[in-house]
């Protein structure tokens, strides 16, 4: 089942925060995080495991809350090229089933 | 460039037709998988292996999709008889086999193949 994500779209300038959300109604064992530029094919941005381990950026942070199956992405100090649409893509407790990413958070960052 | 190339970059082809397309992964990741992904959503799961075996398909696949991952190396993708609702940006992505408990691995996307059915 595919996860939600909010907002659908935030639109920031240049050095401002922002928070996407995504939540499942499944129990998860990882939620991945992609973040895709027009006509590009999702980068890697972070994966967040059951029990708390991270793997990512340095300068891009999460978390997740396994009781509430949800993970948030935090943008800091955003820059231009933060631009693009961010997708959270979950893997089950069951892990090594199909991962199902959810619809995307449009991000605009503008000067 | 992450290493997992994708033929052709672009295909178009009129309905009726069948399509093929190729996914070379990153050589050591055993773990394969197929998106499809439309203007203004997320990748949609089509179907993935782990080396040479398909372990799991979507229920939304219809049977004019079928893949194959000979000798566990690259993988291609057929579609037979294409509807123009098959037009979309199809995705492979390669992964490193997770490895017990705490063992956590990206997936590596491909730049991929763009299909437009007339």
């Amino acid at each position: 089942q595919q996860p939600v994500q909010s907002p659908q779209a935030v639109i920031l300038r240049e050095g401002e925060d922002a928070v996407i959300n995504c939540s499942s109604s499944k129990a998860l064992y990882s939620v991945h995080w992609y973040r895709q530029k027009h006509g590009e094919a999702p980068v890697f941005l972070m994966i967040l495991l059951k029990g708390g381990e991270q793997k990512g950026h340095e300068k891009i942070s999460a978390s997740f809350n396994e009781k509430k199956q949800q993970s948030s992405l935090y943008l800091t100090a955003s820059q231009l090229s933060y631009s693009g649409t961010y997708f959270c893509g979950t893997e089950s407790a069951n892990y090594g089933q199909n991962f199902v990413f959810g619809p995307g958070t449009r991000l605009s960052v503008l000067p | 460039d992450t290493g997992v190339s994708q033929d052709p970059r672009h295909k178009i082809t009129k309905r009726g037709q069948n399509v093929t397309f190729r996914c070379d992964p990153i050589s050591e990741h055993n773990r394969l998988y197929w998106y499809r992904q439309t203007l203004g959503q997320g990748p949609e799961f089509l179907t993935y292996f782990q080396n040479e075996a398909q372990l799991e398909k979507s229920r939304l696949l219809s049977d004019r999709f079928s893949a194959e991952r000979p000798k566990g190396s690259f993988s291609t993708l057929e579609i037979q008889r294409t509807e123009q609702g098959d037009s979309a940006m199809y995705l492979c992505a390669s992964r490193s086999e997770l490895r017990g408990w705490g063992t956590y691995n990206e997936q590596f996307f491909g730049p991929g193949t763009r299909l437009t059915v007339l």
